[in-house]
């Protein structure tokens, strides 16, 4: 089945510079990708996603990168803010049968900034 | 998101007795979801729901059932509520598309005595 996971469950960087976080995933028939912003006593909020038809997205201050060659997303938030401070989870959608429309989670990475 | 509702934020109850979880949506979206999620861990699927005629079991469905009464309202119940079924439960919807994003509800925090 399909497993989605994060290479690091924390990540502390400083006001002002890039983050990176990291998921992989195993499921080669995966072909749509989301990263999502869950901030603490809240719901998960959308921050970007990806089709497996491309490599590279971009949204305001975060890029995502996919490669599938090696089963990999990444998410870059450029000049990290405080307000970046929260949960990230990866999430993908296999698209094929029973499991059409349904999303499966990591774990999460939980980003600190600090000043 | 406010246009994704839970009813209640906050419930304490004790093992044995029957809780219901609501959620009702205001985006016109087909497809809603219940999920469970426990500290370390990410989002698991309980069940979901692609229109009103059809219900799904998830990957974590055993003590839980759900109920879709309109578009815009699908329940999640515990039947005899457990002390490990203690957790933070999010409903979500989204469009008729698959490639569609989910939206979700700000979560029911529910502890089991």
């Amino acid at each position: 089945g399909e497993s989605v996971g994060l290479h690091l469950p924390t990540l502390s960087v400083q006001e002002g510079d890039n983050s990176i976080i990291n998921c992989a995933y195993s499921n080669s028939a995966s072909d749509y990708f989301i990263w999502y912003k869950q901030e603490s006593g809240k719901g998960p909020q959308f921050i970007i996603d990806i089709r497996s038809n491309m490599d590279k997205r971009q949204g305001q201050r975060v890029t995502v990168l996919l490669n599938k060659t090696v089963k990999h997303l990444s998410l870059q938030i450029a000049a990290t803010q405080p307000g970046d401070s929260a949960v990230y989870f990866c999430a993908e959608n296999s698209g094929i049968g029973s499991t059409l429309g349904r999303l499966y989670f990591g774990r999460g990475t939980q980003l600190t900034v600090w000043p | 998101d406010a246009d994704v509702t839970q009813t209640p934020r906050n419930r304490i109850t004790k093992t044995g007795k029957r809780i219901m979880l609501e959620c009702s949506q205001t985006k016109g979206h087909d497809r809603m979801y219940w999920y469970r999620q426990d500290p370390g861990l990410g989002l698991r699927l309980i069940y979901y729901s692609f229109d009103v005629k059809d219900i799904n079991k998830g990957e974590i469905s055993d003590g839980y059932s759900v109920s879709r009464q309109a578009q815009a309202k699908f329940s999640l119940s515990l039947e005899s509520a457990i002390p490990n079924q203690t957790a933070l439960y999010f409903c979500a919807t989204s469009a008729g598309n698959p490639y569609n994003e989910q939206f979700f509800g700000p979560g029911t925090r529910l502890t089991v005595l």
